[in-house]
């Protein structure tokens, strides 16, 4: 079964300090992921995602992420967090086949605290 | 350029008790659903609609009915809240032609006491 994997629940970096988040995936097919952010209160915003081309994908806010289909990976990096980024980070793949195309898999988070 | 909306935005019922969250978006997109997040689950799929009168189960869909009567909204209603359906419901539209990626709304806190 397809399943997205956070190893980490909770991240703790200090401001200007660089940031990896961790994401593992399960799928047959070629994986369409995506990795969203949640900021107290607020709905999920979408940070970047890969469909397929350049393993390295820009997204908003400074942040980039790396497919890796070796290593089953599509880790969230970001060279220096600002305490802004402090917030809760989901991992997702799209099934892309059936009756249940374009439905997200995610995975449980990632809160990240960013230290002053 | 209001989106997806969401309301409430908080809800207290009883247990037993009826409740309907609504869910409305602006795009014309195809695809809507329903999702609950819970600490330690991270966002469950509840029901999906791939276009307006067809819906389908998602992960978690007991104790929930949906309909899609117009394109732009997507009701979720408990008929019979429990306290387990206590959570944060989201709502969430995506496009058709392959994009996948899905937009969300602010969310619906539903509390059953």
């Amino acid at each position: 079964a397809q399943s997205v994997t956070q190893p980490d629940i909770h991240i703790t970096v200090s401001e200007g300090a660089s940031l990896e988040l961790r994401c593992n995936y399960s799928y047959g097919a070629t994986p369409y992921l995506f990795w969203y952010v949640q900021s107290p209160g607020q709905g999920l915003q979408l940070l970047l995602k890969y469909f397929s081309g350049d393993t390295l994908v820009q997204g908003i806010k400074g942040f980039e992420a790396e497919f890796k289909r070796s290593q089953s990976s599509f880790n969230l990096r970001k060279p220096s967090v600002h305490w802004s980024d402090a917030a809760e980070y989901f991992c997702a793949v799209a099934l892309n086949y059936g009756g249940s195309q374009g439905n997200l898999i995610f995975g449980k988070g990632t809160k990240l605290s960013v230290k002053p | 350029d209001a989106g997806i909306t969401q309301s409430p935005r908080y809800k207290i019922t009883e247990t037993g008790r009826q409740v309907t969250l609504m869910c409305h978006q602006t795009w014309s997109h195809s695809y809507m659903f329903w999702y609950r997040q819970d600490l330690g689950h991270g966002l469950r799929l509840i029901y999906y609609s791939a276009a307006a009168d067809i819906t389908d189960k998602g992960e978690v869909p007991d104790g929930y009915v949906v309909s899609r009567s117009k394109t732009e909204n997507f009701p979720l209603t408990l008929e019979s809240a429990t306290r387990s359906q206590t959570s944060v419901y989201f709502c969430a539209s995506t496009g058709t032609g392959g994009g996948y990626e899905q937009y969300f709304g602010p969310g619906t806190r539903l509390t059953v006491t």
